[in-house]
C-alpha cells in the first residue's frame, strides 16, 4: 500500500513568495494532520481535517497560513507571504477518524525562506 | 489542549548500555503511542498503550502505561547503534477523537 505521499521533498525559496505543501493521505483514512517540526518547538498541529472538514485550525501561526482538503485524496498548506520564521520541516498525516488509531506520516516537506 | 512531558531530552549512551524514557502528564489519555522517527523522515508507530497499567514489548523495548493513564515509560535493554532516532510519545485525547498530543521528543544517540 503507499503511504502518505508529500510534495515538494525540498523547497527552497526567498521571503515574501508563496509557498504551497501538497500531501495525498492514505486512501480511506479520514483524518488528515498538517504539522510543523523544527529544533525549538518540536512537533506541532497545524490544523486537521474530519472528513474534508477543517476541525481545529488553533495550531496555524497566522493569517500567512491557509489550509484546504478539496476532496478525500488531497490537502494543501499554503503559506503568502512567506518569512524565514517559516523554516521548517512541514509532516502531513493520516489516519482512521476512530479514536487510539495510529497516524501515518509522510516524509515531510523541508522548507527554507531565505 | 492537554500536554505531555518528555524526559530526557537528550540521551547518548553507549551500545549495550539500557536505558528508559518518561513521558508525563497531569491529564489523562485514553491511550498512549510511542513513535521513532529517523533523519528525513516521519515518524513511525512504535506501540500503542490503551489500559492503565498495560506492558507491551517489542524485542529489546518494554512500554509500559501508567495505572492513572497520566504517564509512560519505554525502556530499552542492551541498546544498539541501529536504536538511534527520536522517539516521540504520543497522547489520545479522551474526547478528540483522532488528534494526538506530542511530547517534545527523546533524541538518542547509541554509540558503538
Amino acid at each position: 500500500d503507499a503511504g502518505v505521499i508529500q510534495s515538494p521533498r525540498h523547497e527552497v525559496t526567498e521571503m515574501g513568495q508563496e509557498v504551497t505543501l501538497r500531501c495525498k493521505p492514505i486512501s480511506g483514512h479520514n483524518s488528515l494532520f498538517w504539522y510543523r517540526q523544527t529544533m525549538m518547538r518540536g512537533l506541532e498541529l497545524l490544523i486537521y481535517f474530519n472528513n474534508n472538514v477543517p476541525i481545529d485550525d488553533s495550531g496555524m501561526p497566522e493569517d500567512r497560513f491557509s489550509a484546504k482538503m478539496p476532496n478525500a485524496s488531497f490537502s494543501t498548506l499554503k503559506i503568502q507571504p512567506s518569512e524565514p520564521r517559516d523554516s521548517a520541516v512541514y509532516f502531513c498525516a493520516s489516519s482512521s477518524h476512530l479514536r487510539n488509531q495510529p497516524q501515518h506520516f509522510g516524509d515531510g516537506t523541508r522548507l527554507s525562506i531565505l | 489542549t492537554q500536554l505531555l512531558e518528555q524526559s530526557p531530552q537528550f540521551l547518548s549512551i553507549q551500545e549495550g548500555e539500557n536505558l528508559t524514557v518518561y513521558c508525563n502528564s497531569s491529564s489523562v489519555f485514553s491511550s498512549l503511542q510511542w513513535y521513532r522517527q529517523e533523519p528525513g523522515e516521519g515518524p513511525v508507530l512504535l506501540v500503542t498503550v490503551v489500559t492503565g497499567g498495560e506492558v507491551k514489548k517489542l524485542k529489546r523495548l518494554t512500554f509500559q502505561f501508567g495505572d492513572a493513564r497520566k504517564d509512560s515509560s519505554l525502556h530499552i535493554t542492551a541498546a544498539q547503534p541501529g536504536d538511534t532516532g527520536l522517539y516521540l510519545c504520543a497522547g489520545a485525547e479522551e474526547t478528540s477523537g483522532s488528534r494526538l498530543t506530542f511530547g517534545e521528543g527523546t533524541q538518542l544517540t547509541v554509540n558503538p
